[in-house]
């Protein structure tokens, strides 16, 4: 099936620092989204991203649909301590009634003081 | 409430047991999906649903059926639970090609 590579596993960072992500596919993916999980709670969308080379904000948060349809990224702008969890990355397709999401590993992003 | 709620949040089971774990929405979404979490695995598609009655196995189906009668609930059952289906369960729901998730079941088989 298909496969997403999200980098990096883990990040530790200090407060107020840019945090950036990525995931990267051998297979194309019309759409492209970003979540964050909490401990003991359901992932939550952040970004959606539709067009390839489509660039979209959420306050602190960029995330790009790369041109190839093969990659995305998500960059988060001067981190404070609410940011951390766990952010996973999703590549759609859709074809008739079929729709599926693959899921990226998750990036663990700890921010300290 | 509006959105998605799974039910229970907690379950443990006994291997050989059949149990249900529950999703509710109300958005009206036309599509259901059921993914479990593990740790080294990430999220896997176990069923997803078009629509009513319409449903169809993703990566990982083998030991669950599901059903959906209405377009708001979508059950997942585990007909003989095994160990190896010890997961929290994440149920979502969409329209575009995004996904909305409910808060999850962990599921524990002794």
């Amino acid at each position: 099936g298909q496969q997403l590579n999200q980098s990096p596993q883990s990040m530790f960072i200090q407060e107020g620092e840019d945090v950036s992500m990525n995931c990267t596919s051998s297979s194309i993916f019309n759409t492209w989204l970003w979540y964050k999980q909490d401990p003991g709670e359901g992932p939550v969308l952040l970004i959606a991203l539709y067009k390839a080379g489509e660039l979209t904000s959420n306050g602190r948060l960029t995330a790009q649909f790369g041109i190839t349809r093969k990659d995305s990224f998500l960059n988060i702008s001067a981190s404070i301590p609410s940011d951390v969890g766990i952010y996973f990355c999703a590549g759609g397709i859709s074809s008739g009634s079929a729709r599926q999401l693959t899921f990226g590993s998750g990036t663990q992003l700890t921010v300290l003081p | 409430d509006a959105g998605i709620t799974q039910s229970p949040r907690y379950k443990i089971t006994e291997t050989g047991r059949q149990v249900t774990l529950m999703c509710h929405q109300t958005w009206s979404h036309s599509y259901m999906f059921w993914y479990r979490q593990d740790l080294g695995h990430g999220l896997r598609l176990i069923y997803y649903s078009a629509a009513a009655d319409i449903t169809d196995k993703g990566e990982v189906p083998d030991g669950y059926v599901v059903s959906r009668s209405k377009t708001e609930n979508f059950p997942l059952t585990l007909e003989s639970a095994t160990r190896s289906q010890t997961s929290v369960y994440f149920c979502a729901s969409s329209e575009r090609g995004e996904a909305f998730f409910g808060q999850g079941t962990r599921l524990t088989v002794v």
